[in-house]
């Protein structure tokens, strides 16, 4: 199986402040990386995928990088609205493995 | 526009069976690979299941081997989850997948 390390796992930040979440893959996965917003109570919000191709609505502030098995989520001045939990998924082979996702929460 | 509906989810006992289904509408389903993902109360996510686009080839988690399985309908444009011998750890919003489009989920409870 290949593992996703995510890190870290709680983010104390500011609005305004640039943040960056780390996902790493225990072997290659080539671009096949996703990242979502989970806020409480709701479903997982894709915000990128194949490792830095937004997806349609989501603002622009959100950019993702990365290829092989080093990956990273960027939001460029967080806003309100974007304290929640973030989630990296590996969509490279069949059985999908998650990373252990990463906190935003309020400094 | 992808949408991908469950439904099925509900209380049930331990040792109980539940099937869930998924409403595929918006893309060509026959043409699709489809996952099952859960995630526990206070959890992070859980990939549960994936079945090929025609039904050939399936993989499940070693959480849920011989307990569940996965099948489709292409005619029908669903996926299921027929999920048996239910313990209280199996408790979870179960969300239907197609690589990166989900559906919003169905809660199931295992709880006697």
């Amino acid at each position: 199986d290949i593992q996703m390390t995510q890190s870290p796992s709680t983010l104390s930040a500011s609005v305004g402040d640039r943040v960056t979440i780390t996902c790493r893959a225990s072997q290659s996965i080539s671009s096949w990386l996703a990242w979502y917003q989970q806020k409480p109570g709701k479903a997982p919000k894709l915000l990128i995928y194949k490792a830095s191709s937004l997806e349609s609505g989501v603002p622009s502030r959100f950019s993702g990088s990365g290829s092989g098995t080093e990956f990273t989520l960027t939001i460029s001045s967080l806003q309100p609205d974007d304290f929640a939990t973030y989630y990296c998924q590996q969509y490279n082979s069949p059985e999908w493995t998650f990373g252990q996702g990463t906190k935003v929460e309020i400094k | 526009e992808v949408q991908l509906v469950e439904s099925g989810g509900g209380l049930v006992q331990p040792g109980g069976s539940l099937r869930l289904s998924c409403a595929a509408s918006g893309f060509t389903f026959s043409s699709y690979e489809m996952n099952w993902v859960r995630q526990a109360p206070g959890k992070g996510l859980e990939w549960v299941s994936y079945i090929s686009s025609s039904g050939s080839t399936i993989y499940y988690a070693d959480s849920v081997k011989g307990r569940f399985t996965i099948s489709r309908d292409n005619a029908k444009n669903s996926l299921y989850l027929q999920m048996n011998s239910l313990r209280a750890e199996d408790t979870a919003v179960y969300y239907c997948a197609r690589d990166v489009k989900w559906g919003q989920g169905t809660l199931v409870t295992v709880s006697s």
